[in-house]
């Protein structure tokens, strides 16, 4: 079965709001952790990545927050954009696997 | 650099027949990976290389094959194609067997 999964499947936000996508792992020997957006009709596109010796990561516009102690994965959207609009995936992989494994994703949708 | 290419962008297979979905990469990355997505779902692995002449089965392999002769291409093979395999296959690299980048995908439909 999926190892990563994500709490919601849909979500929408009001242009300008600030957006939170969740995600749940299972497997604690997860030490990376990825966000990648996929737009319709595109492959996906990296978004920001967190190591498991860090709790906190900061991008442009893009914040992940890591919570070992629970298994959850957060990715934080600051200011949203109509061009956020796209499907979220988070991913994990153990050290030396080289593997990533996929959640469902989540659809976001900004409201103008 | 033009990244992770893949071809064709379509295609339509009729029940049976066999087809090599390309994928090439001008980045130098050792490590390759085709995944299928299935609409609404995530991506799920289908086979995967950390060099050339070295591939490993993802979590999908039943009905395909892979080949990595050189570091820059990753065909994958559907040999006897079924409408399970209609999907969007994405293939993507790695420099370092994290951060993946991937290409715009093919859409597949058997029919």
């Amino acid at each position: 079965g999926e190892s990563v999964g994500l709490h919601l499947p849909t979500l929408s936000v009001q242009e300008g709001d600030n957006s939170i996508i969740n995600c749940a792992y299972s497997n604690s020997a997860s030490d990376y952790f990825i966000w990648y957006k996929q737009e319709s009709g595109k492959g996906p596109q990296f978004i920001i990545d967190i190591r498991s010796n860090m709790d906190k990561r900061q991008g442009q516009r893009v914040t992940v927050l890591l919570n070992k102690t629970v298994k959850h994965l957060s990715l934080q959207i600051a200011a949203t954009q109509p061009g956020d609009s796209a499907v979220y995936f988070c991913a994990e992989s153990v050290f030396n696997d080289y593997k990533l494994s996929f959640g469902a994703g989540t659809t976001v949708t900004v409201r103008a | 650099n033009a990244g992770v290419t893949q071809t064709p962008k379509f295609r339509i297979l009729k029940i049976g027949q066999s087809m090599t979905l390309q994928c090439a990469q001008d980045m130098n990355h050792n490590y390759m990976y085709w995944y299928r997505q299935d609409p609404g779902m995530g991506l799920k692995l289908i086979y995967y290389s950390v060099g050339a002449g070295i591939t490993d089965k993802g979590e999908v392999p039943n009905g395909y094959n892979v080949s990595r002769s050189t570091t820059e291409d990753f065909p994958l093979r559907l040999e006897l194609a079924a409408p399970s395999q209609t999907s969007v296959y994405f293939c993507a690299s790695s420099l370092t067997g994290d951060e993946q980048y991937f290409g715009p995908g093919t859409r597949l439909t058997v029919t």
